[in-house]
C-alpha cells in the first residue's frame, strides 16, 4: 500500500542553522505531496505542497521539491527560527482518490536560541 | 472566514462508553474527513464523507461510525470505547472542485478513555 517514511527524530538545531527533514514515499499512482506542521496543542496546518514531479513547493522560507526518480520530498529551510519549533509531517494523496491523506510518523523540531 | 471547528476540545470517557465528536467544515467545503492521531504518531485516516455518504474508509472497526448533515457538518461516533481509542481526533475539510486534494484541519478533540 501507499506509505510515507520520514527521518527519525527528534531534531534539535540552533537558531539560523540549516534544516533538512527527509521524506520518501511509496505510492501505486502519481501522488500529490504535502508538508504539514503541528504546533503544540494545535491541529495540522498545511505548510507547502507539490502536485507533480519536479514541482517545488515553498512557504515561509521552507521549500521541498517533488523528486519522482528518488520518490522523495525533503523539507529544507536555510535559516531556522525558534518559532519554527513544531512537529512536521510529510503526507501524500493520490490523484483521483477520495482525498485520503497518508502521513509519515512526524519529525519533532526544536530550535534553540 | 471561520476555519474548521471541532467540539468538544477535550473529553474523558470510561471503557465501554460511547462518544460523539462534532465538526463544522470551512465555508465552501463539501467533504469532511476524520483522522485519529495517537500520541507521538502521524494521523491515521478513519473515513471520509461527501454528499452525506461515506465515500472511503480506512482500517478502523465498525465501532467507528459517522454522519454528514445537509449543511456539510459531520459527526464521528465511537461505540464500546477501548483504552486504545485515546487519541487526538482531527477533522479535515476539502473545498469543492479542487484537483490537488488539499485538506484543512481543525484543532482536534482530545479523547481520553480511562
Amino acid at each position: 500500500g501507499d506509505s510515507v517514511t520520514q527521518m527519525e527524530g527528534p531534531v534539535t538545531l540552533s537558531e539560523e542553522a540549516f534544516l533538512t527533514i527527509n521524506c520518501t514515499y511509496t505510492a501505486t499512482g502519481y501522488p500529490s505531496l504535502f508538508w504539514y506542521v503541528q504546533y503544540p496543542g494545535e491541529g495540522l496546518q498545511l505548510l507547502l505542497k507539490a502536485t507533480k514531479a519536479d514541482d517545488k513547493g515553498s512557504n515561509k522560507g521552507f521549500e521541498a521539491t517533488y523528486r519522482k526518480e528518488t520518490t522523495s520530498f525533503h523539507l529544507e529551510k536555510g535559516s531556522v527560527q525558534v518559532s519554527d519549533s513544531a512537529v512536521y509531517f510529510c503526507a501524500l494523496t493520490l490523484s483521483g482518490s477520495a482525498r485520503q491523506l497518508t502521513f509519515g510518523s512526524g519529525t519533532q523540531l526544536t530550535v534553540l536560541p | 472566514d471561520a476555519g474548521v471547528t471541532q467540539s468538544p476540545t477535550h473529553l474523558i470517557k470510561t471503557r465501554g462508553q460511547q462518544v460523539t465528536l462534532r465538526c463544522s467544515p470551512k465555508s465552501g467545503h463539501d467533504t469532511v474527513s476524520w483522522y485519529q492521531q495517537a500520541l507521538g504518531q502521524g494521523p491515521q485516516f478513519i473515513f471520509q464523507y461527501y454528499e452525506e455518504e461515506e465515500r472511503q474508509r480506512g482500517n478502523f472497526p465498525d465501532r467507528f461510525s459517522g454522519h454528514q448533515f445537509p449543511n456539510y457538518s459531520s459527526e464521528l461516533n465511537v461505540n464500546a470505547l477501548l483504552l486504545g481509542d485515546s487519541a487526538l481526533y482531527l477533522c479535515a475539510s476539502s473545498p469543492k472542485g479542487v484537483s490537488y486534494n488539499e485538506q484543512f484541519f481543525g484543532p482536534g478533540t482530545r479523547l481520553t478513555v480511562l
